[in-house]
């Protein structure tokens, strides 16, 4: 079967680091997404991965590794406004989003 | 601005009785889905639609209908076979189905049968 893991929940100091790991077995890969989203709120896009490597965009960067089915999300210079949810996915060979449950991340003072 | 319009943003049902939640983009995506989304669970697809007047099950479609009349409407119709409908329900659309395929999602409707 498919399947995305990622951490249930993560605690982090703000203006600390946080990397929110994600790992994934899926039919095939087509690319891995990385979604933020608040309390109730609708899921926004942070970031696009398709090839090996690191992908900057301000304060987050993500990461993916396909020989280990590995991805990481990497949030820098931590705010109170980044408590959310963030979600990790795969597209397989056929297109399909494969979702994974979400990484609670709360900001601490 | 563009984006997607779900309503209602709360709603109550009673056992028995179907409800239909409201999704609108204007956008201009071809593309449009139905999540649905329950505590410690990753999104799970109901329906999606590439084109106006063809749509497409997806991994949990039993108990759910839906139409694509218009290429800005995509309905869905949480029907009283729904055994557990429950759920936080979002819309989306995207340009295509392929490739770099970024999702914008609409804000959410949460359905409580009481």
């Amino acid at each position: 079967g498919q399947n995305i893991d990622q951490p249930t929940e993560m605690t982090a100091t703000e203006g600390a680091i946080v990397q929110i790991n994600c790992t994934y077995q899926t039919s095939g890969f087509n690319g891995l997404f990385w979604y933020q989203q608040h309390a109730g709120e609708a899921p926004t896009f942070l970031s696009y991965n398709v090839l090996d490597g690191l992908e900057e965009k301000g304060r987050f960067s993500s990461f993916l590794s396909r020989s280990k089915g590995y991805s990481y999300l990497l949030l820098k210079e931590l705010q109170m406004k980044d408590s959310a949810s963030y979600l990790c996915a795969v597209m397989d060979s056929n297109y399909q989003l494969i979702w994974g449950a979400g990484t609670k991340l709360i900001i601490k003072p | 601005d563009g984006g997607i319009t779900q309503s209602p943003k709360y709603l109550f049902r009673k056992e028995g009785q179907n409800v239909t939640l409201s999704c609108e983009q204007n956008l201009n995506h071809d593309a449009m889905y139905w999540y649905r989304q329950d505590p410690g669970q990753g999104l799970r697809l109901i329906y999606y639609s590439q084109i106006v007047n063809d749509f497409q099950k997806g991994d949990i479609a039993e108990g759910y209908s839906v139409s694509r009349e218009k290429k800005e409407s995509f309905p869905l119709t949480v029907t009283s076979a729904q055994k557990n409908p429950t759920a936080f329900y979002l819309c989306a659309s995207s340009e295509g189905l392929s490739g770099a395929n970024v999702l914008t999602f609409g804000a959410g409707s949460r359905l409580t049968v009481l």
